[in-house]
């Protein structure tokens, strides 16, 4: 069975870093994308990105390009997403997925994100 | 960039059966995929590739696409159908490659 397995809830402060995690197992990671969506309070769900761990292609949407860095490590078969400054509207349910036929066929189970001085 | 829009909101009775749409420029040669979210629950995938049934969906969810609009159809609806609902495509032409429609809240009178 295949699970994603995601780091759990944080809390920061305005300008501080974060870098949260997403675990897959029960598949070869290195042959599925593997992405992040957000999904800020109350609104709908937003794309930001993937990267393919075969290759290290990475894909951004272009709201998020700049904005944030996804990475893998192949070796425990887990992928990052990670800020270098939050600010307050990073504030946030992060989910990650793996893509099976162009459609996001599995999620993990989310990681919220809070960013408040 | 490519534009998906879907109703804000759908009611239904119990035991009937809910439309729930998602237009797009000729979205009918699209690859249409379809997202079921309950309150505090990650997204399950429950329409694939226009029509396609992941393992596990019911029978009672299927999805279809013609000209400007894509449809997700659930019968016999029941009160566990009760979600927000997402359709999405991939946009090949731009950056952007990933679109979701805003969503569509399904409530069971």
């Amino acid at each position: 069975e295949v699970q994603l397995v995601q780091s759990g809830s944080e809390v920061k402060q305005p300008g501080e870093s974060l870098k949260i995690s997403c675990q897959g197992s029960g598949y070869i990671f290195t042959r599925q994308w593997i992405g992040w969506v957000r999904q800020m309070p109350g609104r709908g769900l937003e794309w930001m990105g993937m990267f393919y761990p075969g290759d290290s292609d990475a894909r951004y949407s272009p709201s998020f390009r700049g904005q944030v860095i996804i990475s893998v490590d192949k070796s425990i078969s887990t992928a990052y997403l990670q800020w270098s400054s939050l600010k307050a509207s990073d504030t946030a349910m992060y989910y990650c997925f793996t893509m099976e036929n162009d459609a996001f066929d599995v999620w993990g189970l989310g990681t919220k994100v809070t960013v408040s001085p | 960039s490519y534009v998906l829009t879907q109703p804000p909101s759908v009611s239904v009775a119990p035991g009937q059966t809910a439309t729930i749409t998602c237009g797009g420029n000729n979205i009918g040669t699209e690859s249409v995929h379809w997202y079921q979210q309950k309150p505090g629950q990650a997204p399950v995938l429950v329409v694939s590739d226009n029509t396609d049934r992941p393992s596990g969906v019911p029978e009672r969810f299927s999805g279809s696409t013609s000209g400007n609009t894509a449809t997700l159809t659930i019968t016999s609806v029941d009160a566990g159908d009760e979600a927000d609902y997402y359709c999405q495509v991939w946009d090949d032409a731009t950056d952007h490659l990933v679109i979701f429609g805003a969503g569509s809240k399904l409530t069971v009178l």
